[in-house]
């Protein structure tokens, strides 16, 4: 009964390939979020749907692209890899804050360990 | 840049209680303070947030001072399990807004 899951957990692969990571959530969620978590463990904010809607869209290469074919998942391609893109990635999902006061937290899958050689 | 300041590690003995401080003197009014820890390479996981008043959960206690520009966590009985990475965040609730995520605390908890 995993609530945010993604795939695949490894990914090893070579510079200039493309590929993609898949992640699910069963919370029943409107918004999902990609982040990215570096060697020196800085956790930061790449993306953020919200009902298959881009809401945030950080400073990252155009090589990374999501996609929301459904408000359950989002994926992230990455095409033309390179090294320094090796990190951990997580994907995340919270209820969508409609009005002020509400403040959700964010749901987290148990990352994707990317390592391009 | 993250809004908040937190020291970079403490310890705790198994079974006492761990507090854990986090400045964050600019801190606007509708900033919500959140923690969240990280277990080795795990996903974040949320604990507590609040606004100006104190909360509990089932995980632990969060107690903001009246001028909001600083913050504890409390977990009141430390185990082994609670060693982790904490981190403490302010932000709005819209949607625009982002969590942005500092170099928090990591936490040892001593047997």
């Amino acid at each position: 009964d995993t609530a945010v899951s993604q795939t695949p957990k490894y990914l090893v692969t070579q510079m200039g390939n493309d590929k993609s990571i898949k992640c699910e959530q069963n919370l029943g969620h409107d918004t999902m979020y990609w982040y990215k978590q570096d060697s020196k463990k800085f956790l930061k904010i790449m993306f953020s749907y919200n009902n298959k809607e881009l809401i945030i869209n950080e400073t990252v290469p155009n090589r990374f692209s999501p996609k929301s074919p459904d408000k359950a998942h989002l994926n992230l391609h990455i095409n033309s890899l390179e090294l320094g893109d090796s990190a951990v990635y997580f994907c995340a999902s919270s209820q969508e804050e409609k009005f002020a006061g509400q403040a959700y937290e964010q749901y987290f899958g148990p990352g994707t360990r990317l390592t391009v050689t | 840049d993250a809004k908040t300041t937190q020291p970079p590690s403490m310890d705790c003995a198994e079974g006492r209680a761990a507090n854990l401080p986090c400045n964050h003197s600019t801190i606007s009014g509708n900033e919500y303070v959140y923690w969240y820890r990280q277990i080795h390479s795990q996903g974040p996981q949320y604990i507590i947030h609040g606004l100006k008043n104190n909360e509990t959960n089932e995980m632990a206690s969060l107690i903001i001072t009246e001028d909001r520009k600083s913050s504890t966590l409390i977990l009141p009985h430390a185990t082994l399990r609670d060693t982790a990475v904490y981190y403490c965040i302010v932000r709005v609730w819209n949607r625009d807004d982002k969590i942005i995520f500092g170099k928090g605390t990591r936490l040892h908890i001593l047997p």
